[in-house]
């Protein structure tokens, strides 16, 4: 079974703290996404990367940056937290085969900011 | 990226009922894809669908490509209390400038009574 983690699942931080979350995934995927989902909102792309080193913004990526330095690991990084951030954070992967588009999630973190 | 317009938004039935619920684009979408998250976890995927016509069951669920390519309807039959969450539709869009990124729906949240 594929299998992505997220390295919390709740997270509390103030207002300015510079923000990590991590995801791993363990099946050798290359594509590697981050969303947030709000209520009445549903799940929107924040950043996605295609390969180690690679990425590309998607819909609403003012205020969030990510990095993969290593094809298994994708972080998002919130350089200065605010509150309009809080939200669940979900990140998913993929692998490049054939014409084949599903995507496996994480559990999710629930980020808030105060 | 465009979302998806899904219906209903809620629903809340009795255990035994059967379930029905759609998604429509104004865009061709290549792929469907169906999406069941459990309160508090990340998306679990449920169907996928990848040619227009295509009708695929998993159990008591079953789901269709729709002809026009711009909508997709998951059917849920003599519905249990652990079919409880939101389900979520998401489609791929051909020459999507989001390489291989995802367009949700805002999810149909299922309440099932015993």
């Amino acid at each position: 079974d594929v299998k992505v983690t997220q390295s919390s699942r709740y997270l509390v931080k103030r207002t300015g703290e510079k923000v990590f979350l991590e995801c791993v995934q363990d099946m050798d995927h290359e594509n590697m996404f981050w969303y947030r989902q709000d209520p009445g909102l549903g799940l929107r792309l924040i950043y996605f990367s295609y390969d180690v080193k690679m990425k590309e913004k998607g819909d609403i990526p003012e205020g969030y940056s990510v990095s993969r330095e290593k094809k298994e690991r994708f972080s998002l990084i919130l350089e200065s937290a605010s509150t309009n951030q809080t939200s669940m954070y979900l990140c998913a992967s993929r692998p490049t085969t054939g014409l084949q588009y599903e995507q496996y999630f994480g559990p999710g973190t629930r980020l808030t900011v105060t | 990226g465009q979302q998806l317009n899904q219906s209903p938004q809620s629903m809340f039935i009795q255990e035994g009922e059967d379930v029905s619920m759609n998604c429509t684009s104004s865009s061709i979408f290549n792929t469907w894809l169906w999406y069941k998250q459990d309160p508090g976890e990340g998306p679990v995927l449920l169907i996928a669908l990848y040619k227009a016509g295509e009708l695929t069951s998993n159990g008591r669920l079953t789901a269709q490509f729709g002809i026009t390519r711009k909508d997709s309807f998951l059917n849920i039959s003599a519905s249990i209390p652990s079919d409880v969450g939101i389900y979520f539709c998401a489609g791929q869009r051909p020459n999507s400038n989001s390489g291989y990124a995802l367009n949700f729906g805002k999810g149909t949240s299922l309440l099932v009574t015993p």
